[in-house]
C-alpha cells in the first residue's frame, strides 16, 4: 500500500502567517495517464471533509485563493498564505493513483 | 445543490450487519464513482470502498474486504454498504462521498458493542 506521511502532525500558527503542511507518499503518485491523483481535505471540528484541491494543485470551487498546493512524484505541499480563524481544523492528503487509495495521517492546524 | 444523506447507522453487536445507505440528489450516480470512507472516534480518515460509475467495478480496502459489499441504485440515486461480521474497530463514522470526493454526506455513526 502507499503510505502517506504528513509533517508536521500539529500546526499552531498565528493569525496572517503563512503555514505549510507536507506530505510524502511512498511511491510516485504519477498515473499511467500521466495525471497525478493527490487531493487535499479540509475537516473544521464537528464538520465533515471537504476536499479543496484536486490533482495537486488545482483548486476546488468556492476554495479562497490563500490555499495552494504544489508538488509531484512523491513529495507534496499545501500552502495557507494568511491564515484566519475558520481555517482551524485537521488536514489531509490523499492519493487515488494507486489500490488502495489512502490518506496521510492529518495535520492539525490551529491558532497561537 | 448537491446533497448526500446517509443512514442506517447504530448500535450492533460483535458478529452482527448493518446496511448503510447513502442517498444522493442533484448529482448523477449513473456516471459517476461513489465512495465509503470512515473515521474512528478522534482517529483520521480511511477509505474503505468504491464503486465506478462508468462499469460498476468496486474496490475494497482490506479492512473491510470479504465482510462488506458496495452497491448502488441508479433509478433510486443510491449507494449502498453492506457491512457483516461486524468487529469493535468497525466503530467510526462513515461518510458517503462522491465524485473524487467532491461532495460529502454528513455521515452516519456505527458503534459495535456488546
Amino acid at each position: 500500500d502507499v503510505v502517506m506521511t504528513q509533517s508536521p502532525l500539529s500546526l499552531p500558527v498565528t493569525l496572517g502567517q503563512p503555514a505549510s503542511i507536507s506530505c510524502r507518499s511512498s511511491q510516485s503518485l504519477v498515473y499511467s495517464d500521466g495525471n497525478t491523483y493527490l487531493s487535499w481535505f479540509q475537516q473544521r471540528p464537528g464538520q465533515s471533509p471537504r476536499r479543496l484541491i484536486y490533482k495537486v494543485s488545482n483548486r476546488d470551487s468556492g476554495v479562497p485563493d490563500r490555499f495552494s498546493g504544489s508538488g509531484s512524484g512523491t513529495d507534496f505541499t499545501l500552502k495557507i498564505s494568511r491564515v484566519e480563524a475558520e481555517d482551524v481544523g485537521v488536514y489531509y492528503c490523499m492519493q487515488f493513483s494507486h489500490w488502495p487509495w489512502t490518506f496521510g495521517q492529518g495535520t492539525k492546524v490551529e491558532i497561537k | 445543490e448537491v446533497h448526500l444523506v446517509e443512514s442506517g447507522g447504530g448500535l450492533v453487536q460483535p458478529g452482527g450487519s448493518l446496511r448503510l445507505s447513502c442517498a444522493v440528489s442533484g448529482f448523477t450516480i449513473r456516471i459517476n464513482d461513489m465512495s465509503w470512507v470512515r473515521q474512528a472516534p478522534g482517529k483520521g480518515l480511511e477509505w474503505i470502498s468504491y464503486i465506478s460509475g462508468r462499469n460498476g467495478a468496486v474496490y475494497y480496502a482490506d479492512s473491510v474486504k470479504g465482510r462488506s459489499t458496495i452497491s448502488k441504485d441508479n433509478a433510486h440515486s443510491s449507494v449502498s454498504l453492506q457491512m457483516n461480521s461486524l468487529r469493535d474497530e468497525d466503530t467510526a463514522v462513515y461518510y458517503c462521498a462522491g465524485g473524487h470526493f467532491d461532495y460529502w454526506g454528513q455521515g452516519t455513526l456505527v458503534t459495535v458493542s456488546s
